[in-house]
């Protein structure tokens, strides 16, 4: 969607590599999330940023870190992918100036 | 788990109103109702939010109960590109996406 962008929007990975998807925003929006997407559990919260330096975890944040460094930029890690980590993720924004979460395109992540 | 309960699928004529309901018995005074769709496999999409009044946008209106115990989506001339998965969430801070609703809009 406009004004945000996650890269890459496709990976195939090997079980217990580390893997990081970006989100980057134009926006200047404050918060940033991350949601998996997943067949019969559909959007779960992985780790949200209400600000730089500023995170907190969400409802399946085990096996992941997240960092923000800038306003702009917000990074998913799986420290050690499992194949249980196979799935499509989401990054959403929120700031003023725009009613509700904006998400971006997704990217498909399968780990082998 | 999930705050809202919505059926797991409608179907709509093309040009008819689409109704979407939502259950949130247990919604708390600080919580809006917000309301998203997915299409096939593009990011969810904001449609319309509320705390209690009824609310009207160039998407959708949304029609909450006075008891705020639940809420309709209105699509008032459905069309086939609104074939989607409809999420109900009540928050207030971060938001927790139930399974939704998938309509199907019809020729």
């Amino acid at each position: 969607d406009a004004g945000i962008t996650q890269s890459p929007r496709h990976k195939v990975t090997e079980t217990g590599t580390p893997v990081t998807l970006r989100c980057h925003q134009t926006e200047n929006h404050r918060y940033m999330y991350w949601y998996r997407q997943d067949p019969g559990h559909g959007l779960r919260l992985i780790h949200y940023s209400y600000g730089v330096k500023d995170t907190d975890k969400g409802e399946v944040s085990d096996g992941y870190s997240v960092s923000r460094s800038k306003t702009e930029d917000f990074l998913l890690t799986l420290e050690s992918a499992t194949s249980s980590q196979t799935s499509v993720y989401f990054c959403a924004i929120e700031g003023q100036g725009a009613p509700g979460y904006t998400f971006g395109s997704g990217t498909r992540l399968t780990v082998v | 788990d999930a705050k809202t309960t919505q059926p797991p699928s409608m179907d709509c004529a093309e040009g008819r109103a689409a109704n979407l309901p939502c259950n949130h018995s247990t919604i708390s005074g600080n919580e809006y109702v917000y309301w998203y769709r997915q299409i096939h496999s593009q990011g969810p999409q904001y449609i319309i939010h509320g705390l209690k009044n009824n609310e009207t946008n160039e998407m959708a209106s949304l029609i909450i109960t006075e008891d705020r115990k639940s809420s309709t989506l209105i699509l008032p001339h459905a069309t086939l590109r609104d074939t989607a998965v409809y999420y109900c969430i009540v928050g207030y801070s971060t938001l927790t996406f139930g399974k939704g609703t998938m309509l199907l809009v019809s020729p």
